[in-house]
C-alpha cells in the first residue's frame, strides 16, 4: 500500500494555473472513480476540496477543478489566489481500504 | 452545520495507552461511517481506523492493527479510539472525520481541529 504520488511543491504567481498530478496504479486511481483532494493550510484540519474526481463541495471555489486520465489523477487551480498556498494532498478508494499521496506543497510567489 | 471535535490526546510513555474521543454533532450520526486519520509532525495525512455507521464493522491499519480498537457510542454521537502499546512512531495528530461510503471511505467530509498525541518518555 504505497502512497500515491505527488509532487513535493509546485509554484506559481497570481493569476496564473497550476495543475498538481496524483499518481497511483490500476489497483486504486485507475480502478475507482473515487479520488478526492484536499487542501491544508499550517496548523489547520484539511479540507476537501474535489470529491469522485471532478465534483466540489458546496462552498468550494470554482477555480478548483478535478480531473482523471488512466493511473494519474489532477488537480488544476487556474486564476492562483494567495490564499490558495497550502498543503494538497490526494486520496483514492481502493477498494479494501484508502490510500493518500505524499502532498505537494504550493507557493504563490 | 456539520462538527466534529476530537479530545484526549496527550503526552504518553511509550508502552503506555490513551483513548480519544471525537464528539459529532449536526448530521444524523448514525447514519455515517467516521474514521481517523493521523498526520506526523511534518508528514502526509495517513488513514488509521473506520468504522460503520451502526458499528458492526471496523477497519485497521496495518500499523496500528492489534493495538488501536475503535468503537462509537450512536447515543451520545460520539467515536472513540483506544490506542495501546503506543510507540514513538505514533506521535501524530489525530484527527476524526466524517466520511462517505459505508465503511471505507469514499471521501472525508468533515474534519474535527485534530488532537496531538505525543508518545515520549
Amino acid at each position: 500500500q504505497s502512497a500515491l504520488t505527488q509532487p513535493r511543491s509546485v509554484s506559481g504567481s497570481p493569476g496564473q494555473s497550476v495543475t498538481i498530478s496524483c499518481t497511483g496504479t490500476s489497483s486504486d486511481v485507475g480502478e475507482y472513480d473515487f479520488v478526492s483532494w484536499y487542501q491544508q493550510h499550517p496548523g489547520k484540519a484539511p479540507k476537501l476540496i474535489i470529491y469522485d474526481v471532478t465534483k466540489r463541495p458546496s462552498g468550494v471555489p470554482d477555480r478548483f477543478s478535478g480531473s482523471k486520465s488512466g493511473n494519474t489523477a489532477s488537480l488544476t487551480i487556474p486564476g492562483l489566489q494567495a490564499e490558495d498556498e497550502a498543503d494538497y494532498y490526494c486520496c483514492s478508494f481502493a477498494g479494501s481500504h484508502v490510500i493518500f499521496g505524499g502532498g505537494t506543497k504550493l507557493t504563490v510567489l | 452545520e456539520v462538527q466534529v471535535l476530537e479530545s484526549g490526546g496527550g503526552l504518553v510513555q511509550p508502552g503506555g495507552s490513551l483513548r480519544l474521543s471525537c464528539a459529532a454533532s449536526g448530521f444524523t450520526f448514525r447514519n455515517y461511517a467516521m474514521s481517523w486519520v493521523r498526520q506526523a509532525p511534518g508528514k502526509g495525512l495517513e488513514w488509521v481506523s473506520g468504522i460503520s455507521g451502526v458499528g458492526g464493522d471496523t477497519y485497521y491499519a496495518d500499523s496500528v492493527k492489534g493495538r488501536f480498537t475503535i468503537s462509537r457510542d450512536n447515543s451520545e454521537n460520539t467515536v472513540y479510539l483506544q490506542m495501546n502499546s503506543l510507540t514513538a512512531e505514533d506521535t501524530a495528530v489525530y484527527y476524526c472525520a466524517k466520511v462517505a461510503g459505508l465503511l471505507i471511505p469514499r471521501h472525508f467530509q468533515d474534519w474535527g481541529q485534530g488532537t496531538l498525541v505525543t508518545v515520549s518518555s
